[in-house]
């Protein structure tokens, strides 16, 4: 049962645009949101996270969008750059079980000059 | 801090075979995780373990065992390779307290055939 669904599956955008990413998960005993990002031959980093109890998180150009009711959240990445080119990931985790991290499936960002 | 280390980068296995991943952190971190990456997949939870002594499944453990001996590593054993754990392999270290955020190694690409 895939508890965290991520779309779309990939994105390209033209370079000084938003790059926006979803996500929905089905738990509600989830209480942290990271995202991650990832680049060729590397592993997963923590990009943003956010948690949810407040509905906007915003570190320089990227910003997390969270509506609990709905259960969603999105990242929006701000005039994107060739550099932003990378796969994210969502996730989900809850307190317990060492906090595992539930992934969704990855979106793959191309942004072109 | 060398962070997350991971041997080897690349191995290809006969089927039937069997091997050690290893990963070692210098973070002092409790939590340490095993995820296969798949295209399309996301990252899936194989083992974890919560301290030296203490490991546990996670979503997809067939096929696999591990053992935490010390705080620093975390090696994952594959017995009886099979194709189907054709994968990339990340090994991950976490804080005890906080909200986790996972500190992922460089990844173990391999192949059975």
């Amino acid at each position: 049962q895939q508890q965290v669904k991520q779309s779309p599956q990939s994105l390209i955008v033209q370079k000084g645009g938003i790059s926006i990413i979803n996500c929905a998960y089905e738990n509600t005993a989830f209480d942290y949101f990271p995202w991650y990002q990832q680049f060729p031959g590397k592993g997963p980093a923590l990009l943003i996270a956010i948690r949810p109890d407040v509905s906007e998180k915003k570190e320089g150009r990227f910003t997390i969008s969270f509506n609990k009711s709905a259960k969603q959240f999105s990242l929006h990445i701000m005039d994107s750059q060739p550099g932003d080119s990378a796969t994210y990931f969502c996730a989900a985790t809850k307190s317990g079980s060492a906090r595992q991290l539930t992934f969704g499936s990855g979106t793959q960002l191309t942004v072109l000059p | 801090n060398a962070g997350v280390t991971q041997t080897p980068k690349f191995r290809i296995l006969k089927i039937g075979q069997s091997m050690t991943l290893q990963c070692t952190q210098d973070m002092n971190h409790n939590y340490m995780y095993w995820y296969r990456q798949d295209p399309g997949m996301g990252l899936k939870l194989i083992y974890y373990s919560v301290g030296a002594g203490i490991t546990d499944k996670g979503e997809v453990p067939n096929g696999y065992n591990v053992s935490r001996s010390t705080t620093e590593d975390f090696p994952l054993r594959l017995e009886l390779a099979a194709p189907s754990q054709t994968s990339v392999y990340f090994c991950a270290s976490s804080y005890l307290r906080g909200p986790n955020e996972q500190f992922f190694g460089p990844g173990t690409r391999l192949t059975v055939l």
